[in-house]
């Protein structure tokens, strides 16, 4: 079946770097995405959201970029924190398929010191 | 806004018997809520999807009969994870959709409840 996946599974940076967490996605009728930020032994927190019809959105210090000509989806992270290490999962939304969420493999981004 | 909770955050018990799991929408109403399980070191996998006033639909690969589903109202859905064995021991997450949001997308999770069958 389909899924999402990711290039990286551990990501290590310094403080203050900026960080970036690739996905990649392969059904290409999802129409929203979203990055979750996952610290352990908790649920998932929402970080930023991009729908299919954009290519690029901001947040404070986050951004997302969607590249639909190779399925594509980045998280990028301004000047990592030490608050920011945990495992950063993407996932993909299609609202014809149940608006069901399908997760990526995720990645554990560490933030050296 | 957009809290959901979940109830027990951790439980142990002996392989055989059940457990239930509670979800909860503090602030607002949802038609739909969503069960998810996580092994450790792993993603988050769909289990069902739950709607409010009727039978819950399940993913591929999950036994109905194992996972019960209940949504009798629009704040609160359950999931007892009945015969318990070793094997069930994971992270189970729920998270539940806004009825009112328009766009009907976003979904918001719990903490999550940590189950350990002995």
């Amino acid at each position: 079946g389909e899924s999402v996946g990711l290039h990286l599974p551990t990501l290590s940076v310094q403080e203050g770097d900026n960080s970036i967490i690739n996905c990649a996605y392969s059904n290409s009728a999802s129409d929203y995405f979203i990055w979750y930020k996952q610290e352990s032994g908790k649920g998932p927190q929402f970080i930023i959201d991009i729908r299919s019809n954009m290519d690029k959105r901001q947040g404070q210090r986050v951004t997302v970029l969607l590249n639909k000509t190779v399925k594509h989806l980045s998280l990028q992270i301004a000047a990592t924190q030490p608050g920011d290490s945990a495992v950063y999962f993407c996932a993909e939304n299609t609202s014809g398929g149940g608006n069901k969420l399908t997760f990526g493999t995720g990645t554990q981004l560490k933030v050296e010191l | 806004g957009a809290v959901v909770s979940q109830h027990p955050s951790r439980v142990i018990c002996k392989s055989g018997t059940s457990v239930k799991i509670e979800c909860r929408s503090l602030d607002f109403q949802a038609t739909t809520m969503f069960w998810y399980r996580q092994f450790p070191k792993q993603s988050l996998m769909l289990m069902a999807t739950s709607n409010e006033g009727s039978k819950a639909t399940y993913e591929q690969g999950v036994e109905k009969d194992k996972f019960l589903i209940n949504h009798a109202s629009l704040t609160l859905s359950t999931l007892t994870v009945t015969s318990a064995h070793p094997e069930d021991s994971s992270f189970y997450i729920c998270s539940a959709r806004d009825y009112w949001d328009s766009s009907y997308n976003e979904q918001f999770f719990g903490p999550g409840t940590r189950l350990t069958v002995l």
